[in-house]
């Protein structure tokens, strides 16, 4: 049974295109994250929810927007794709906030923007 | 500015011997210290970690190494199996704050 799961896996869309990406945790944590893997590999962390509220933001386009209906959920909406949108998104979650806890990613979704 | 580095894309080690990868860091309040094995198609999980209150810590085949003045940390895999072929990422963290910082990671290849 998959702890962290989303979808869809693979994505290939048109520029300005609007996508959503879907994420669930069965593993009962109260904090759940976005984080983006671009060309260069870097793991970047774009948005962390709390309890359903937001507690880190990074500098992200605001053509990104998560949204957070329960604390079992982040999905991640993105509007008006970009080229340059293209990357593999990775959820993830951990028991609580604070740096220290052992993070839990998603098996991720590969973007391509054509 | 990448604050966690990790210099080497790619290793290869042959079955058995060690392997040794290699992570530098610029913050110095960075505090916590972890490592996590990627395989292809699979997200990252957590391997092992280590507090900056310890300079090693020891997890079956699995050693990582802090050497804080150096701002460096190292993970060794003795002995390495083909099994352990994925891209380890080493990430950091301060303990007051939210994120945790991870670096390009390293491809290891363990050949038979």
């Amino acid at each position: 049974d998959t702890a962290v799961s989303q979808t869809p896996k693979y994505l290939v869309t048109q520029m300005g295109n609007d996508k959503s990406i879907k994420c669930e945790q069965n593993l009962g944590h109260d904090t759940m994250y976005w984080y983006k893997q671009d060309s260069k590999k870097f793991l970047k962390i774009m948005f962390s929810y709390n309890n359903k509220e937001l507690i880190i933001n990074e500098t992200v386009p605001n053509r990104f927007s998560p949204k957070s209906p329960d604390k079992a959920h982040l999905n991640l909406h993105i509007n008006s794709l970009e080229l340059g949108d293209s990357a593999v998104y990775f959820c993830a979650s951990s028991q609580d906030v604070g740096s220290r806890n052992t993070i839990y990613f998603g098996e991720g979704s590969w973007l391509t923007v054509v | 500015d990448q604050q966690v580095k990790q210099n080497s894309p790619s290793l290869s080690v042959q079955e058995g011997r060690i392997s040794i990868l290699n992570c530098d860091y610029t913050n110095s309040m960075f505090d916590y210290f972890l490592w996590y094995k990627k395989y292809p198609a699979e997200g990252p999980t957590f391997l092992i970690s280590i507090s900056s209150i310890k300079d090693k810590n020891e997890d079956g085949r699995f050693t990582v190494f802090l050497n804080k003045s150096a701002k460096h940390l190292s993970l060794h895999i003795v002995p390495s199996q083909p099994g352990d072929s994925a891209v380890y990422f080493c990430a950091a963290s301060d303990g007051g704050g939210f994120k945790t910082i991870f670096g390009a990671g390293t491809r290891l290849f363990v050949k038979a």
